[in-house]
């Protein structure tokens, strides 16, 4: 049973840029989290979907939006790229409210 | 809004000893979870322990176990007889419950080294 995968892996992109980040949910899922992890310090939670739709968001600007599909996979989009965007994006997946959680490994953006 | 503190950057033990970690948190809810999580060097969360705020008896997991103190805000974590594996960043972790869905706030989280 594939745990959550999340694609790409590792990318380096351009201030200014856009970028698209991409989940899969575990199987069963229909809940999906993303967060924020900068260098050295704890996640931080940006926006969850559940059922298409944007259930809670975290203080994050509108530069970051998110869609999720009829599969439960899910996409975090950040446009105009700032330096201080370069992170860890770790995507979480849950059924409904469940308190068990479950994280891919995440993907290295690297904005140069 | 929910804040967690987690006051050790950096920890070490040796194997086979205990050691814990410290974390407290601020809330003004009467119910809610609290988690460590450990992040190895794959970056990837890996669940050690959950406790429920409505539980008194603190949570026990093989060698993990936590000291929840709910009138303190404080949310330990203890490892018994450390193991080489064990090292990594601990993030304690406080589920927030919003009146649609969920969110994790965590700690800034601790480095944990296992001398051998």
């Amino acid at each position: 049973d594939a745990g959550v995968t999340q694609s790409p892996t590792h990318l380096i992109k351009t201030r200014g840029q856009q970028v698209t980040l991409r989940c899969s949910p575990k199987s069963g899922h229909d809940t999906v989290s993303w967060y924020q992890q900068a260098l050295g310090q704890g996640p931080q939670f940006i926006f969850q979907y559940y059922e298409e739709e944007e259930r809670q968001r975290g203080n994050f600007p509108d530069r970051f939006s998110g869609h999720q599909f009829p599969n439960y996979s899910s996409e975090l989009n950040v446009n105009a790229l700032l330096l201080g965007d370069s992170a860890l994006y770790l995507c979480a997946s849950s059924l409904g409210n469940s308190y068990t959680i479950y994280f891919g490994e995440g993907s290295w953006l690297t904005v140069v | 809004a929910q804040t967690v503190t987690q006051s050790q950057p950096e920890m070490s033990v040796q194997e086979a000893e205990t050691v814990t970690l410290s974390c407290t948190y601020d809330t003004s809810e009467s119910d809610y979870y609290l988690f460590w999580y450990k992040q190895p060097p794959s970056r990837q969360m890996i669940l050690v322990i959950r406790q429920e705020a409505y539980k008194q008896q603190n949570a026990t997991e093989n060698r993990f176990s936590v000291n929840f103190q709910k009138a303190a805000k404080s949310f330990s974590l203890k490892i018994s007889d450390s193991q080489l594996g064990d090292a990594a960043m601990y993030f304690c972790a406080y589920r927030s419950e919003g009146e649609y869905g969920n969110k994790l706030v965590f700690g800034a989280g601790t480095i944990l080294r296992v001398k051998s």
